[in-house]
């Protein structure tokens, strides 16, 4: 089942402005994921964020995460026409045998005009 | 670009046929999934293989079945499947099968179109 709800559904911004999605959860995690799909290709990953962290920095990505709301949040600084995809959050349920097992969230299809 | 290789990239059966995805990876990962994406929705989790070995099975119908022959492998065969299992497959890995705080690498998927 999917736990993750993120908003918005839909984001256009112009190039160089900043997008922010967020992610919320209902079960407790091992860690929150960010990953990035390209129409009809295979996912990447973004950036991981530990339960025991807040914050999280990597390029022009920052990630936060509130374990006490369940929420999470992407911001993505001086956007650029190839940032346009749809992005991902995922959180981790797995245990010590089975490893990662990640549930997916609904997912903000992101639009960046030139 | 991925070191996870999906075959093939497109696929069209008729429900009484039988077919096999198969996934491939040389990264030396010992856990392997399948999931399924439907088109404008997020990927779900079908199955999760540890070590070779079945560890996850997201109460997936028998007409799906995964076999992972060595851990370089891992295949999703299929037979009888409906129209409603037209979707996005896709494979991932994850480099240690028994810990979490894994990131998963990522095909690029076989795109299946059942008629």
């Amino acid at each position: 089942s999917q736990q993750g709800e993120e908003d918005p559904q839909a984001l256009s911004i112009q190039e160089g402005e900043n997008a922010t999605m967020n992610c919320s959860y209902k079960t407790s995690i091992n860690n929150l994921q960010w990953y990035r799909q390209n129409s009809g290709r295979g996912l990447v990953h973004l950036i991981l964020i530990r339960s025991n962290e807040r914050e999280k920095h990597s390029g022009r990505l920052r990630v936060t995460l509130d374990t006490s709301k369940k929420s999470s949040s992407l911001l993505i600084t001086a956007s650029r026409a190839a940032d346009t995809a749809s992005y991902f959050c995922a959180t981790d349920e797995g245990s010590e045998t089975s490893g990662s097992r990640l549930t997916f969230g609904e997912g903000t299809q992101l639009t960046v005009n030139p | 670009d991925t070191e996870v290789t999906q075959t093939p990239k497109h696929l069209v059966m008729g429900m009484t046929n039988k077919k096999s995805l198969k996934c491939e990876q040389h990264m030396g990962h010992r856990a392997m999934y399948w999931y399924k994406q439907k088109a404008k929705k997020p990927p779900e989790l079908m199955f999760v293989y540890s070590y070779e070995k079945l560890s996850i099975n997201e109460s997936v119908p028998s007409r799906f079945s995964p076999e992972c022959p060595n851990s370089s492998l891992l295949n999703l065969h299929l037979h009888a499947l409906q129209p409603e299992d037209s979707a996005l497959y896709l494979c991932a890995t994850g480099r240690q099968g028994s810990r979490t705080n894994e990131k998963l690498f990522f095909g690029s998927g076989t795109q299946l179109s059942v008629l």
